[in-house]
């Protein structure tokens, strides 16, 4: 089956200090990789794609992501959190053989402390 | 350039009514799609379009729920009638292709849903 698993539903972070968003998929297929960020009753907004180029791949506000194959896993890191940054972070898959059906995890909500 | 744009953005509604939410999506856009968000989890897709044509509507509950793209541009999503769990956040997006797996989805503010 294919699926994606947030591996934390909450993450709480000082201001300043790196954010670590945990994310694995599940597939037999090469995927399409994406995170998104939706702020309170705001659309989402893509971060950054991963679409079987270069497997680190650098996104908006200072987010970036690995695809790392052998683990199956593409985490989603700053290396200094901002008091904007708190939202909800989706970790998105999407399959060659699925047109362009998205599918989402469950979500990580980010707070960030002064 | 202005994004997806999508009315109302919030509905109260009492259980058995009817009722429907409209989709502007980002102009030239092929694919359009509207997804489910239940509180607190990811969203869902409901139906995809690639212009006219609804090319994955397998996840939309057809007893109750209906969506149209007449045009190929706007896109209207109907429910009737309305039970206690619709209530939601319906999402509308879309995207410059032909709905590949790489293309990026751009997303409206959603409409909230509260039936009661």
């Amino acid at each position: 089956a294919q699926s994606v698993t947030q591996l934390d539903s909450h993450v709480s972070v000082s201001e300043g200090t790196p954010v670590l968003l945990r994310c694995n998929y599940s597939s037999s297929y090469s995927p399409s990789l994406f995170w998104y960020v939706q702020h309170p009753n705001k659309g989402l907004q893509l971060l950054l794609k991963y679409t079987s180029a270069a497997t680190l791949v650098k996104g908006i506000n200072g987010f970036e992501a690995e695809f790392k194959k052998s683990e199956t896993s593409f985490h989603l890191t700053k290396p200094s959190a901002h008091m904007s940054d708190a939202a909800e972070y989706f970790c998105v898959v999407s399959f060659y053989n699925q047109g362009g059906k998205l599918i989402f995890g469950q979500g990580t909500e980010l707070s960030v402390k002064p | 350039e202005a994004g997806v744009v999508q009315s109302p953005r919030y509905k109260i509604i009492e259980k058995k009514q009817p009722v429907a939410f409209w989709c502007n999506p980002i102009s030239g856009h092929n694919t359009l799609y509207w997804y489910l968000q239940n509180l607190g989890q990811g969203p869902e897709l409901l139906i995809r379009y690639e212009n006219e044509e609804a090319v994955d509507d397998s996840q939309l509950p057809k007893d109750r729920f209906s969506a149209e793209r007449l045009k190929g541009v706007d896109s209207t999503l109907k429910i009737q009638p309305a039970e206690l769990g619709d209530s939601a956040v319906y999402l509308c997006a879309s995207s410059p292709g032909q709905g590949t797996s790489q293309e990026t989805q751009y997303f409206g503010p959603g409409t909230r849903l509260l039936v009661l």
